[in-house]
């Protein structure tokens, strides 16, 4: 079935390291959107990406979308303890409308 | 502050009871959905409606039933659940065009316990 594989699954950093995740697809991806969901919150949208090789940037927050739109990552750069949350991928398969959900990268950030 | 708005928040059943979710966009939104989410699974989608027409049941137990009386408001109806079913329910709208979805907008959740 459509799935899309996310990791890692949890990481702890120390406040101002560098934080990554990535979202993996089988097959082709239209596009691809990343939530933030915050401890007792819940998901909200950061962004979407469409275009293969694109790269979009929000402040300290980076987002690729793999040439092959099988993949895309997000990366956090100096990470503060706001970044805590759980991190998800969304991915629409080509050709269906369902969007599929990652399994979500937990953020652990100590000051 | 969500433009998604959902009730109650906190939820806790007997097996044998019968309770309701509710869930209201004031975004002007033509889709809403439910997403069931539970400790360490993606979020699992289980109805879409789209202007108020029901286009995806992702094989959701018939003890779930969903009712969409307009493109504002979404009910999921809860009935003979099982302690399995415990979990966080988010409801979520976006607006959509043909094949393409926009971002949803999540509720804050509906936390449900049953025992």
């Amino acid at each position: 079935g459509q799935q899309v594989m996310q990791i890692p699954q949890y990481q702890h950093v120390q406040e101002g390291e560098d934080f990554t995740t990535y979202c993996n697809s089988s097959t082709t991806l239209s596009n691809i959107q990343w939530y933030k969901q915050r401890p007792g919150g819940h998901p909200v949208f950061l962004i979407q990406l469409v275009k293969s090789g694109e790269v979009k940037k929000q402040k300290r927050l980076t987002f690729q979308f793999g040439e092959a739109k099988k993949n895309s990552s997000l990366h956090i750069t100096a990470t503060q303890t706001t970044d805590v949350g759980t991190y998800f991928c969304a991915g629409r398969h080509t050709g269906f409308q369902k969007l599929v959900f990652g399994t979500g990268t937990r953020l652990l950030v100590s000051p | 502050e969500t433009g998604v708005t959902q009730t109650p928040r906190h939820l806790v059943m007997g097996m044998t009871n019968k309770k309701s979710l509710k869930c209201e966009q004031h975004l002007g939104h033509n889709a809403m959905y439910w997403y069931k989410q539970s400790a360490k699974k993606p979020l699992e989608l289980m109805f879409v409606y789209s202007l108020e027409e029901r286009v995806e049941n992702n094989s959701v137990p018939s003890r779930f039933s969903p009712e969409c009386p307009n493109s504002s408001h979404l009910f999921l109806h809860l009935h003979t659940l099982q302690p399995e079913d415990s979990a966080l329910y988010l409801c979520a709208s976006s607006q959509s065009q043909g094949l393409s979805t926009g971002e949803l907008f999540f509720g804050e959740g509906s936390r449900l316990t049953v025992l």
